[in-house]
C-alpha cells in the first residue's frame, strides 16, 4: 500500500533530451510537492500545487514544468536536460487544502536523474 | 543563503550514546519546526515536530528542545541504536513551505 509512489525509480538520459517523472498518491491529500536532492542531499522545494493549482514555483529554470492533471497525480516533466539537474527528485503530499504549517509532508521514494 | 543552519554535517556516535543536532533559523515567519529522518535510498519520514510556544517535546527516544528567543532548536536522540544511523534534516515551516537544513549524517556504531 504505498502512499506516494514515483515513476521511474531511476532514469539516466543524455543531455538535451525530454524526460518525465511521475508521482502518485492514495491519501486523498489536496496539496503536493516536488523537491530536489542535491548530491550533497540538500533539499529544496520547486513547486507545490494545491487542488491542481500552482502555490509555490521557487526559483527553477522554466525547463521544469509541473503538470497536475488531478489532485491524485503531479507529473514533473523538464526539457533540454542539462548536466547540472542530475540529482534525486522526490514527491511529497499533505493534507490541508489551504497549506497548513502543520500538515505533515509524506515523501515518495525518490526517482535518481542521472544526465550524461 | 541559507534559511536553516544545521549541525554538526556528520556524526559518529557508540549504541547507547545521545547524539545532538543542533539548528538555527533567521525567518521569524516560520511557526512549525519538523524533524524528518531519511534512510538511504528512501525519502524523508517526519521523526518528530514542535511549535515555536513550546520549549520541549519528547517522542519516545527523540526530544526537541526549541529556544525561541535564540531562534534555535535541537533533536537529541537517547539510547541510540545502530538502526538509528540515518540522515537527519531539522526544517521550518511557513504555510506550506517546508525549508529544510542540509541535514546530519548519523552512524551509531554498535
Amino acid at each position: 500500500d504505498t502512499a506516494v509512489s514515483q515513476t521511474p525509480k531511476y532514469l539516466v538520459t543524455q543531455m538535451g533530451n525530454d524526460k518525465s517523472i511521475k508521482c502518485e498518491q492514495n491519501l486523498g491529500h489536496d496539496t503536493m510537492y516536488w523537491y530536489k536532492q542535491d548530491s550533497k542531499k540538500f533539499l529544496k522545494i520547486m513547486f507545490s500545487y494545491n487542488n491542481k493549482e500552482l502555490i509555490i514555483n521557487e526559483t527553477v529554470p522554466n525547463r521544469f514544468s509541473p503538470k497536475s492533471p488531478d489532485k491524485a497525480h503531479l507529473n514533473l516533466h523538464i526539457n533540454s536536460l542539462e548536466l547540472g539537474d542530475s540529482a534525486v527528485y522526490f514527491c511529497a503530499s499533505s493534507q490541508g487544502l489551504t497549506g497548513s504549517s502543520t500538515d505533515t509532508q509524506y515523501f515518495g521514494p525518490g526517482t535518481r536523474l542521472t544526465v550524461l | 543563503q541559507q534559511q536553516v543552519k544545521q549541525s554538526p554535517q556528520s556524526l559518529i556516535v557508540q549504541k547507547g550514546g545521545i547524539p545532538i543536532i543542533n539548528c538555527a533559523y533567521e525567518n521569524t515567519a516560520f511557526d512549525y519546526f519538523p524533524w524528518y529522518q531519511q534512510f538511504p535510498g528512501k525519502g524523508p519520514a517526519l521523526l518528530i515536530a514542535i511549535r515555536p510556544d513550546v520549549s520541549e517535546k519528547k517522542e519516545g527516544r527523540f526530544t526537541i528542545s526549541f529556544n525561541k528567543s535564540a531562534k534555535q532548536f535541537s533533536l537529541h536522540i537517547m539510547d541510540s541504536q545502530p538502526g538509528d544511523s540515518a540522515t537527519y534534516f531539522c526544517a521550518a515551516t511557513y504555510g506550506n513551505k517546508l525549508v529544510f537544513g542540509a541535514g546530519t549524517i548519523l552512524r551509531v556504531k554498535s
